[in-house]
């Protein structure tokens, strides 16, 4: 079964650092685009961040360096370290599945596989 | 506030024919494929449409999308209860460097 799985979410004071993690399962991960959306209380969703195949990295302009998204192919799983978090970071953080890369092409079919998602709160 | 305008609510009756409309400018829509994700309530968002009007497998042809200019329009036919849910557009660059937007979601009631 393809599946994703956030981890990592909770509770963080104004000003400090979360990590969040997503393992995936069911599918060739090394050969597919890996995305962060994020979700606030009632409201609608944002990109945040992506990463490629190559590791080549991507953010949201509005995060200001903040965030850093990795991938770790060995284990299946991409992360997003985020620093320097304030309210309106608080979220629920999704994992998604982007383009999948073979050597010869790319098939861009949008965000196929999305995981249930990890809370942030931030909060003193 | 989101790049891309959709209405905040739309409804129809079991059987309709419903539209939701995603309005953007040349720089998002009128360049870049559109998306369109459905959120079920306390749900993950589902692909439902990609690259402006196709359907991923899995996916009703009772759901199509379309596009023209710098706006896309979702149509849902013999709309059903179950296709009450929150509706996101989203306008898309093939490439990862370029931008990635999303609308700010239609509520759907089905009456």
């Amino acid at each position: 079964e393809v599946q994703l799985v956030e981890s990592g979410g909770g509770l963080v004071q104004p000003g400090g650092s979360l990590r969040l993690s997503c393992g995936a399962s069911g599918f060739n991960f090394s050969r597919y685009d890996m995305h962060w959306v994020r979700q606030g209380t009632g409201k609608g969703l944002e990109w945040v961040s992506a990463i490629g195949t190559a590791a080549d990295t991507y953010y949201a302009d509005s995060l200001k360096g903040r965030f850093t998204i990795s991938r770790e192919n060995a284990k299946n799983s991409v992360y997003l370290q985020m620093n320097s978090l304030g309210a309106g970071d608080a979220a629920l953080y999704y994992c998604a599945r982007g383009t999948y890369c073979n050597s010869t092409r790319c098939y861009v079919k949008g965000l196929d596989v999305w995981g249930h998602g990890t809370t942030v709160t931030v909060s003193s | 506030q989101s790049v891309l305008t959709q209405p905040p609510s739309a409804s129809g009756t079991p059987g309709q024919r419903v539209t939701i409309s995603c309005s953007g400018g040349s720089s998002d829509i009128g360049s870049h494929y559109v998306y369109w994700y459905q959120q079920l309530p306390g749900t993950a968002p589902k692909l439902l449409i990609y690259r402006d009007d196709q359907r991923p497998s899995g996916v009703p042809d009772r759901f199509s999308g379309s596009k023209s200019g710098t706006s896309a329009s979702l149509a849902i036919s013999g709309l059903r209860s179950e296709d009450e849910a929150d509706y996101y557009c989203a306008a898309w660059d093939d490439r990862l460097s370029g931008p990635k937007v999303f609308g700010g979601g239609t509520k759907l009631t089905v009456l």
